[in-house]
């Protein structure tokens, strides 16, 4: 299973980006890079993810390092309801290993 | 908006009983997980099911465990003897294809606390 490193927390403005970095050097070549978060007192909810290129959705986008041994989260605006803990995951399939994650606080 | 939903949301029971964690998974999926997550702390894979079968289990996921699909929509974790350690939030979550080029959906969990 890869490894990742991820801030234990990180700080945001209400309306200001956030960039979330993980690293994940031992990321195998077909793993993708996943994203979930969890809020306060709820089950892990689905983020993004992606393999090599950077990807968009609704939420978020996710920016993939061209070797592939670090991603960012971008928000791009963070709201109040955006706080919550972010798991960067490595996702081979059938086993997801979380990790710490980051917990982002949302400023006023 | 289709959801994974658990029920009970809360069970109370005493050390040694057995317990049965039920969980209706999003209708179209075929991949099935149970996660765990001790007050404070990380969430923890527990098994992962597809196909009738196990495909993968951490070591958490001993002989006190058990996963079944005892019918067309709900997919249930067992514990057989029930220890102080196993109090936590256990999330149910479902795939429509394996995890790995696809986001689970996860339940609202239920608090599993033991006596």
């Amino acid at each position: 299973d890869a490894k990742t490193t991820q801030p234990n927390s990180m700080e945001s403005n209400e309306e200001e980006p956030v960039h979330l970095p993980c690293n994940h050097s031992t990321i195998s070549g077909t793993d993708y890079i996943h994203w979930y978060r969890q809020l306060p007192s709820q089950g892990p909810e689905y983020v993004i993810h992606g393999l090599t290129s950077n990807v968009n959705n609704r939420m978020a986008s996710l920016a993939i390092a061209e070797d592939r041994k670090s991603s960012t989260l971008i928000l791009h605006r963070a709201t109040l309801r955006d706080a919550a803990v972010y798991y960067c995951i490595p996702e081979g399939g059938f086993k997801t290993i979380f990790g710490a994650g980051t917990r982002l606080f949302v400023k006023a | 908006e289709p959801e994974v939903t658990q029920t009970p949301s809360h069970q109370v029971t005493q050390m040694g009983q057995e317990v049965i964690l039920r969980c209706v998974p999003i209708s179209n999926h075929l991949y099935f997980y149970w996660y765990r997550q001790i007050l404070g702390q990380k969430v923890e894979f527990l098994v992962s099911f597809y196909n009738n079968e196990i495909s993968e289990k951490s070591e958490i996921f001993d002989d006190q465990f058990s996963v079944e699909r005892p019918d067309g929509s709900n997919f249930t974790l067992k514990i057989r003897s029930t220890k102080l350690e196993d109090s936590a939030m256990y999330f149910c979550a479902s795939s429509e294809w394996d995890s790995g080029n696809n986001e689970q959906f996860f339940g609202p969990g239920t608090r599993l606390t033991v006596l």
